[in-house]
C-alpha cells in the first residue's frame, strides 16, 4: 500500500487559494490519488481523485506531478466552511486507509 | 436517495454488553465498510465487504463481527463491549471497489462504553 505524507496543519485567508500538498513516493502506476475531507466530526466527504492528469471539479482542483510522487489539492477560493481535516489517500484494492491528514484552518 | 444511514446516532453501553450498529445504503453499492475514529485520530478500518456474503478484516477487527446477507445492509456487532471501544463509528459504501470510485460515508454512531 502506498503511504502518504501530509503536513499536520495549514492556515489560509478567506478568499485565497488553499494549496494542500501530499507526498506519495511509493505509488504504483495504476493507483489513484484520492482526497477526502472531514468537517468537525461529520462523516468524511469525497472531494476529488486522479491518476495522472490534473483534475478539476466544482469543489477543487488536483495537480499530480509528472512522476506521480506528489500531488496538490487546490481550493481556489477558500471559505470559512472549508475549515476541515483533509485526507490524501492512495487506496489499495479494497481498503481506504486514512492517515492523520492536514487540518486546514480558514480565517477571516 | 437517503445515502448511507447509520443507527443509532448515540449509544451508551456498559462493559460486557453487546449491541449491533446498523448501516444501510440505498444506492445499490457492492462495497461497504466500517471505520472507527478515536479523538484526534484518523479513521481506522475495522471490517469491509465487497458484496453480499463476502467480508474481510481491516486494520482493527478484534472485538467486532460483521455479516453481509443483503446488498443494502452491513451491521457491525460488538459481542462484549469494552471501554477501549469507545469511539465514533462510521460506515461507508461505494459502487465499485473502493480504490476505483468515491466512497459515501454515514454521519456516524457515537458509542461510549462505561
Amino acid at each position: 500500500d502506498a503511504k502518504t505524507t501530509q503536513p499536520p496543519s495549514m492556515d489560509c485567508a478567506e478568499g485565497r487559494a488553499a494549496n494542500l500538498p501530499c507526498n506519495h513516493s511509493t505509488i504504483s502506476g495504476n493507483e489513484y490519488v484520492y482526497w477526502y475531507r472531514q468537517i468537525h466530526s461529520q462523516g468524511p466527504q469525497y472531494i476529488i481523485h486522479g491518476l495522472k492528469n490534473n483534475e478539476t471539479n466544482e469543489m477543487a482542483s488536483l495537480i499530480i506531478t509528472e512522476d506521480r510522487k506528489s500531488s496538490t489539492l487546490i481550493l481556489p477560493h477558500a471559505t470559512l466552511r472549508d475549515t476541515a481535516v483533509y485526507y490524501c489517500i492512495v487506496p489499495s484494492t479494497d481498503k481506504l486507509i486514512f492517515g492523520t491528514g492536514t487540518r486546514l484552518q480558514v480565517f477571516p | 436517495n437517503a445515502g448511507v444511514t447509520q443507527t443509532p446516532k448515540f449509544q451508551v453501553l456498559k462493559t460486557g454488553q453487546s449491541m449491533t450498529l446498523q448501516c444501510a445504503q440505498d444506492m445499490n453499492h457492492e462495497y461497504m465498510s466500517w471505520y472507527r475514529q478515536d479523538p484526534g485520530m484518523g479513521l481506522r478500518l475495522i471490517h469491509y465487504s465487497v458484496g453480499a456474503g463476502i467480508t474481510d478484516q481491516g486494520e482493527v477487527p478484534n472485538g467486532y463481527n460483521v455479516s453481509r446477507s443483503t446488498t443494502e445492509d452491513f451491521p457491525l456487532r460488538l459481542l462484549s463491549a469494552a471501554p477501549s471501544q469507545t469511539s465514533v463509528y462510521f460506515c461507508a459504501s461505494s459502487y465499485l471497489r473502493i480504490s476505483n470510485t468515491e466512497a459515501f460515508f454515514g454521519q456516524g454512531t457515537r458509542l461510549t462504553v462505561v
